[in-house]
């Protein structure tokens, strides 16, 4: 059965660091998106992505964040400078023909800012 | 933005009862409504989902049940398996705008 995969699986970092997590959705899928989930608290949408371009942010999704397609499976999301309270699990999902609807999620990216 | 209550937080059933868990969403214009199962460090998984002009949903063990007027909507787990355990999450959403989802429920079935 096809699956969105994510990696690294686990990351720490450094307080004002950069890190890119990875992900590469499922082949055909056209709409990309990010979630976060701090520990015990909701899942909470940051971005979703078509066409080579932001369809939608939220309020989270700062000029701290960036994501990019930089071919045709990888789907990155980028925090320029890491700020404690960005410590959280990061899924990214992916859905095929419609926008916002069917997400498939991968196993998530724990990160970890010290 | 939309809204999402879930309850309750958490959930106890003997194998083979059922269960039940509660949503109530905000938003007028939501029409979509899916659930997703997180076991443990895993990602969410789509069980079911409802879209506003069905009222109701079943999958085998799996139901949905959707009032519009009221914006509510709940899952109904029957003949609950140990394998069920897990922390279920409702959402609320339209392809206009992002899913947002519930605080989740944690629910347990005991042997």
């Amino acid at each position: 059965e096809p699956e969105v995969t994510q990696t690294p699986s686990h990351q720490v970092t450094q307080m004002g660091q950069e890190v890119i997590l990875r992900c590469v959705p499922i082949s055909n899928h056209l709409y990309f998106y990010w979630y976060r989930q701090i520990l015990g608290q909701k899942v909470e949408f940051l971005v979703s992505f078509y066409n080579n371009e932001i369809s939608e942010k939220s309020e989270i999704f700062d000029d701290q964040f960036s994501v990019e397609r930089p071919d045709g499976s990888n789907f990155t999301l980028k925090i320029r400078s890491t700020k404690l309270e960005d410590s959280a699990m990061y899924f990214c999902a992916s859905s095929e023909f419609l926008h916002n609807e069917k997400l498939f999620f991968g196993s998530g990216t724990q990160l970890s800012v010290l | 933005g939309e809204n999402v209550e879930q309850h309750p937080s958490t959930l106890s059933v003997q194998e083979g009862d059922s269960a039940v868990i509660k949503c109530t969403y905000s938003d007028s214009a939501s029409n979509y409504f899916p659930w997703y199962k997180q076991e443990l460090g895993k990602g969410p998984q789509l069980i079911i989902d409802i879209r506003s002009n069905v009222g109701e949903k079943k999958d085998q063990r799996i139901a949905v049940t959707l009032n519009k007027t009221a914006k509510h909507f709940s899952l109904h787990i029957t003949e609950t398996q140990p394998e069920d355990s897990a922390v279920y999450f409702c959402a609320a959403g339209a392809g206009s705008y992002q899913l947002t989802f519930g605080k989740g429920t944690k629910l347990s079935v005991i042997p």
